[in-house]
């Protein structure tokens, strides 16, 4: 079975442009969660979605937003790109809520 | 507040058990305990997970007091792909919210 997918694995961007990651979960996995993490703040939760449904946001600006689709890939889109934004995002997936999650290897997303 | 707290390193040397500590002292009594380590540039990967009773796995032992307070990660011979970072953390309500704290970056020497 194939683990988490993410695309891309790197990503430059310059300030105040938008980026949209993609991430595709282990298959008939249903809970989708991201991540972002940082050198100085280490890992720290952004949102979670679960059937379709955000079930959880972390304490992010609204610049940070996702959704999850029908077949429960996810997506999750930063606007008007900080440098603060410079980080590995990473996508996670479980089959259900309360499971333990199997992580991506990430995108790396790089604020110039 | 946190959530977990963990020495920021250790060493040991390849072929010993590492022991690694945590401290949660604020856990409910619903919330598990989960380990998951991270290796340079990669996702965190699942180790052992834990209520209230020891628990072991392939890859490693959890040991949690009987007040739950604390646990013991134990990696029984430490092999040098097992030099990565190690969290110890626990769901933040329900749903697959975790606070990962700082965590333990462990180097085993050859």
């Amino acid at each position: 079975k194939a683990g988490v997918t993410q695309t891309p694995r790197y990503l430059i961007k310059t300030r105040g442009q938008q980026v949209t990651l993609s991430c595709s979960p282990i298959s008939g996995h249903r809970s989708v969660s991201w991540y972002q993490q940082t050198p100085g703040q280490g890992l720290q939760f952004l949102f979670e979605y679960f059937s379709e449904t955000q079930r959880n946001k972390g304490n992010f600006p609204g610049r940070f937003s996702g959704r999850q689709f029908s077949n429960s890939r996810s997506e999750m889109n930063v606007s008007t790109l900080e440098l603060g934004d410079s980080a590995l995002y990473l996508c996670a997936s479980s089959h259900l809520l309360n499971e333990k999650l199997f992580f991506g290897s990430g995108t790396q997303l790089s604020v110039l | 507040d946190a959530k977990t707290t963990q020495p920021p390193s250790m060493d040991c040397a390849e072929g010993r058990a590492a022991n690694l500590p945590c401290n949660h002292s604020t856990i409910s009594g619903n919330e598990y305990v989960y380990w998951y380590r991270q290796i340079h540039s990669q996702g965190p990967q699942y180790i052992i997970h834990g209520l209230k009773n020891n628990e072991t796995n392939e890859m490693a032992s959890l040991i949690i007091t009987e007040d739950r307070k604390s646990s013991t990660l134990i990696l029984p011979h430490a092999t040098l792909r097992d030099t990565a970072v190690y969290y110890c953390i626990v769901r933040v309500g329900t749903g697959n919210q975790f606070y990962f704290g700082t965590g333990t970056s462990l180097t085993v020497i050859p």
